[in-house]
């Protein structure tokens, strides 16, 4: 079946640094992918839409200069966490859409800022 | 806009017994999908269930079902003959359905309800 592989799976930084997050759809073309911000034992809150080829559609109250999106190719998704600080530390997700209504899910990154 | 409660932030249930999750939404939109997604400790969101809301007979998948109200806005989970393997946080989540499908992936979540199944 279809994958979604997000990477990397945790990353540790230092407050003020960046870091980017990936999310690549690796045997089908994602037009369209989303990314979902997760606290522990909480909903998953929609951050953004990413479109290929096209400016991100940010949710309302999302910061997009923090949050920085990039969907430059149809398999391919970042999510750049920019001068990251602790109350950024949260578990990222994205989800993929495929062809016919299909919709994939990464297996999400634990982001820790310290 | 829409909303999804779940009510219940915890269930617990003996192995091989029944247990319902509950849902309730809001929308004001006439045509939409809703989602039961499962998490288990790995964190990988699994699809459970789909029901589009145009549908009026109740999905099913193998020990899986939903009970759907459209008019009462209620969108319950079904589990039976729990299994070890179904220990989970569940989220109940609502789509909107655009002609199109422009907007499908678009999914409005619930708080959750983590779900125990003892042996």
């Amino acid at each position: 079946g279809a994958v979604v592989s997000q990477h990397p799976s945790r990353v540790i930084c230092k407050s003020g640094t960046s870091v980017k997050i990936e999310c690549r759809s690796l045997d089908f073309q994602a037009t369209t992918m989303f990314w979902y911000r997760q606290f522990p034992k909480k909903s998953l809150m929609l951050m953004a839409t990413s479109n290929e080829g096209s400016k991100a559609t940010y949710e309302q109250g999302v910061e997009k200069d923090k949050f920085l999106i990039n969907h430059a190719s149809l398999t391919l998704s970042t999510l750049t966490v920019t001068s990251a600080h602790p109350e950024d530390s949260s578990f990222y997700i994205c989800s993929a859409r495929g062809i016919g209504e299909k919709l994939f899910f990464g297996s999400g990154t634990q982001l820790s800022v310290l | 806009a829409q909303t999804v409660t779940q009510s219940q932030p915890e269930m617990s249930v003996q192995e091989a017994e029944t247990v319902t999750l509950s849902c309730t939404y809001d929308t004001s939109e006439s045509n939409y999908y809703l989602f039961w997604y499962k998490q288990p400790p790995s964190r990988q969101m699994i699809l459970v269930i789909r029901q589009e809301a145009y549908k009026q007979q109740n999905a099913t998948e193998n020990r899986f079902s939903v009970n759907f109200q459209k008019a009462a806005k209620s969108f319950s989970l079904k589990i039976s003959d729990s299994q070890l393997g179904d220990t989970a946080m569940y989220f109940c989540a609502f789509m909107k359905h655009v002609a199109g499908g422009t907007s499908y992936g678009k999914l409005t979540f619930g708080q959750g309800t983590i779900l125990t199944v003892h042996p």
